[in-house]
């Protein structure tokens, strides 16, 4: 079946320490986006990417960093820089084109700091 | 993209049609209506979409005004694991890359 996954479904940081979220969809989507949900509250935009080999910053850029090396793959990497990561991250895929294409997500990863 | 309004909370009988509405009064001409629904802890779940024609698939109805400015989304036999919090959004059509924006949606409560 295709769809989106991400992995792993839980993961811990310790301070001062990077970590990297994987996200791999089997769709054939150009675009893939990466969101942070926060208890009680909506989405919000980290990074998107609608092509390979390129990418741009959402709302909170701020301490993530991104690459697309592959049609099927957009892993986010969590810096040190990120003062607040504790969070349920939420990649995403969509048909690219000029016109709006529903967003699938993958099950999520939830962060959290040690 | 347009302002939506939700109710907080519904409940819904097992088996029985679950009803949500959303508001969308400011939506514009070249603006869809889509629903997403998350179940807890997990991603968000595309159910539907529609621009003015009332739309059905496998997993509910949506229902859209003449004049456009409310919808209902339709589970028709909801069961218990319909139970989530259920997202109306209104995003421009034009565009492909656009961060989806969820409000605070309905939380449904199908009861056994």
């Amino acid at each position: 079946d295709g769809g989106i996954t991400q992995s792993p479904k839980y993961l811990f940081r310790k301070e001062g320490q990077n970590v990297t979220l994987s996200c791999e969809q089997n769709l054939n989507h150009d675009a893939m986006y990466w969101y942070r949900q926060d208890p009680g509250q909506g989405l919000r935009l980290i990074y998107y990417s609608q092509i390979v080999n390129d990418f741009q910053k959402g709302d909170i850029a701020e301490g993530y960093s991104v690459s697309r090396e592959k049609k099927e793959s957009f892993p986010l990497t969590v810096t040190s820089a990120q003062k607040n990561p504790t969070a349920f991250y939420l990649c995403a895929s969509s048909i690219a084109g000029g016109r709006f294409q529903p967003q699938h997500f993958g099950d999520g990863t939830r962060l959290s700091i040690l | 993209d347009a302002k939506t309004t939700q109710p907080t909370s519904m409940d819904c009988a097992e088996g029985r049609a679950a009803n949500l509405p959303c508001n969308h009064s400011t939506i514009s001409g070249n603006e869809y209506v889509y629903w997403y629904r998350q179940i807890h802890s997990q991603g968000p779940q595309y159910i539907i979409h529609g621009l003015k024609n009332n739309e059905t698939n496998e997993m509910a109805s949506l229902i859209i005004t003449e004049d456009r400015k409310s919808s209902t989304l339709i589970l028709p036999h909801a069961t218990l694991r319909d139970t989530a919090v259920y997202y109306c959004i209104v995003i421009i059509s034009s565009g492909s890359a656009r961060q989806l924006t969820f409000g605070s949606g309905t939380q449904l409560t199908v009861l056994p």
